[in-house]
């Protein structure tokens, strides 16, 4: 299996901050990463797919980049529905893993 | 619109069988490159990705819990059923169904629709 390693595990951070979420793979998986948001008892939602594509209806606040084994996700200027566990999961061979999640908590 | 909800029972003793029914609407399983899978995650805990099955029938399994998962698809009743045995109270989690469209050669972009989720909790 491909494993998946997010950093930081948890951020504070304020709105209006811009923040970057890593997410790292075993090995390499081009550009077929995805991420997601998860709010507490909901289930996730796709933000960016194909490392850099913006899901449609997804504020453009949210970006990703990287290619082969580094990814990041970043979020350029937080808002307050913004504070949520970020995932991010291969989407290149099976399993399609995900990372462990990084929590992003109000400062 | 596409939703997908999914259903079974919210209690189930060790070493029981789990069965999970996924019923979807807004897109047809028999359409070329769609696809639905299972996600758990245990209460505080990350997601975990088991199972995937597509419109002709190719199947996925995590490899770590293949030999006690089995998904099959009902297309006539727009349904993906899972299947879990020997169930253990470290398989308490919610499961998650949700909708998938392949690229091409297992890649994808992810899954962009998902069930609202079912908790299911393992105990005697």
């Amino acid at each position: 299996d491909i494993q998946m390693t997010q950093s930081p595990s948890s951020v504070s951070a304020s709105v209006g901050d811009r923040v970057t979420i890593t997410c790292r793979a075993s090995q390499g998986i081009s550009s077929w990463l995805a991420w997601y948001q998860q709010k507490p008892g909901k289930a996730p939602k796709l933000l960016i797919y194909a490392a850099s594509s913006l899901q449609s209806g997804v504020p453009s606040r949210f970006s990703g980049s990287g290619s082969g084994t580094d990814f990041t996700l970043t979020i350029s200027s937080l808002q307050p529905e913004d504070f949520a566990t970020y995932y991010c999961q291969q989407a290149n061979s099976f399993p399609h893993t995900f990372g462990q999640g990084t929590k992003l908590e109000i400062k | 619109q596409i939703t997908l909800k999914e259903s079974g029972p919210t209690l189930v003793k060790p070493t029981q069988t789990l069965t999970l029914t996924c019923t979807f609407s807004g897109f047809s399983l028999s359409t070329s490159g769609v696809g639905v899978g299972w996600i758990r995650q245990p209460p505080g805990k990350a997601l975990e990705w088991l199972a995937l099955i597509y419109w002709n029938d190719d199947k996925r399994y995590s490899p770590s819990l293949k030999s006690r998962l089995t998904i099959t698809k009902d297309t006539s009743k727009n349904q993906v059923v899972l299947t879990m045995t020997n169930m253990d109270p470290v398989d308490t989690a919610t499961y998650y169904c949700a909708h998938i469209t392949m690229v091409r050669g297992g890649k994808s972009k992810g899954f962009d629709y998902w069930g609202q989720g079912t908790l299911v909790t393992v105990s005697s």
